[in-house]
C-alpha cells in the first residue's frame, strides 16, 4: 500500500494567515493527488484534486501543487470557515489511502 | 442537485453482518462512467477506503477488506449496499457513501452525511 504522511499534524493560524500544509507519498504518484476539508461532524468535503485542480465552487484561496511524491495544500487569507482538518489522498492506485489529517485551526 | 444518504442499523453485535444501504436522490446512479463506494472513519481516527463500483460491473478494491466486504447496486431503487461480514468492535466507524465522477482522476466528489455505526454485544 502506499503511505501518505502529512506535516504538521496541526497548526495554529489568525484569519488573514497564509498557511500551507504538506503531503508526502511513500512512491510516486504524479499527479494523483486530492485534498479534503473535513469540519467537526460533518463528511469531508473535496477541495483540490489531481494535485492542483480547485474544485467547483471551492474559493479561490485554497491551491494545490507538487508531483510525484511531495505536495502541498495552501490557503492565502485564511478565514473562519477554513478552521478544519484536511486530508491528503492518493488515487494512483488501489487501495486508495489517506493522509493522517492537519488540523488548522 | 445529487444527494447521497446512509441508512441501516446504528449498532450491530460481534461476528454478524453490517448492512448499509446509500440512497441516491436528485439524480440516478445509471451513468456508465460513476463509481460509488464507501469510506469509513472510526470515532476520532482517519479516514480508510473501503470499496468502490460501477453499475457496469467494474469494481476497485480494499484488499484488507475484500474477503469479508460486497457492495452491490440496485439500479431500480436508486440505492447501492454495504454487506460487510464477520464485525469486529475494529468494525466500529462513521460509515460514509460517496461517488466518483471522474475515472482519470479517481477523486470522491459527493459523500453522504455518514452514518454511526457501533459494533457490541
Amino acid at each position: 500500500d502506499i503511505q501518505m504522511t502529512q506535516s504538521p499534524p496541526s497548526l495554529s493560524s489568525s484569519v488573514g494567515d497564509r498557511v500551507t500544509i504538506t503531503c508526502r507519498a511513500s512512491q510516486n504518484i504524479v499527479t494523483h493527488l486530492n485534498w479534503y476539508q473535513q469540519k467537526p461532524g460533518r463528511a469531508p468535503k473535496i477541495v483540490i484534486y489531481a494535485a492542483s485542480t480547485l474544485q467547483s465552487g471551492v474559493p479561490s484561496r485554497f491551491s494545490g501543487g507538487g508531483a510525484g511524491t511531495e505536495f502541498t495544500l495552501s490557503i492565502s487569507d485564511v478565514q473562519p470557515e477554513d478552521f478544519a482538518t484536511y486530508y491528503c489522498q492518493q488515487s494512483y492506485t488501489t487501495p486508495f489511502t489517506f493522509g493522517p489529517g492537519t488540523k488548522v485551526d | 442537485q445529487l444527494q447521497l444518504q446512509e441508512s441501516g442499523p446504528g449498532l450491530v453485535k460481534p461476528s454478524e453482518t453490517l448492512s448499509l444501504i446509500c440512497t441516491v436522490s436528485g439524480g440516478s446512479l445509471t451513468t456508465d462512467s460513476d463509481l460509488w463506494g464507501w469510506i469509513r472513519q472510526p470515532p476520532g481516527k482517519g479516514l480508510e477506503w473501503m470499496k468502490s463500483i460501477s453499475q457496469t460491473g467494474v469494481s476497485y478494491d480494499n484488499p484488507s477488506l475484500k474477503s469479508r466486504l460486497s457492495v452491490s447496486i440496485d439500479k431500480s431503487k436508486n440505492q447501492f449496499t454495504l454487506k460487510l461480514t464477520s464485525v469486529s468492535a475494529a468494525d466500529t466507524a462513521m460509515y460514509y457513501c460517496v461517488r466518483t465522477a471522474d475515472r482519470e482522476t479517481l477523486h470522491f466528489d459527493l459523500w453522504g452525511r455518514g452514518t454511526l455505526v457501533t459494533v457490541s454485544s
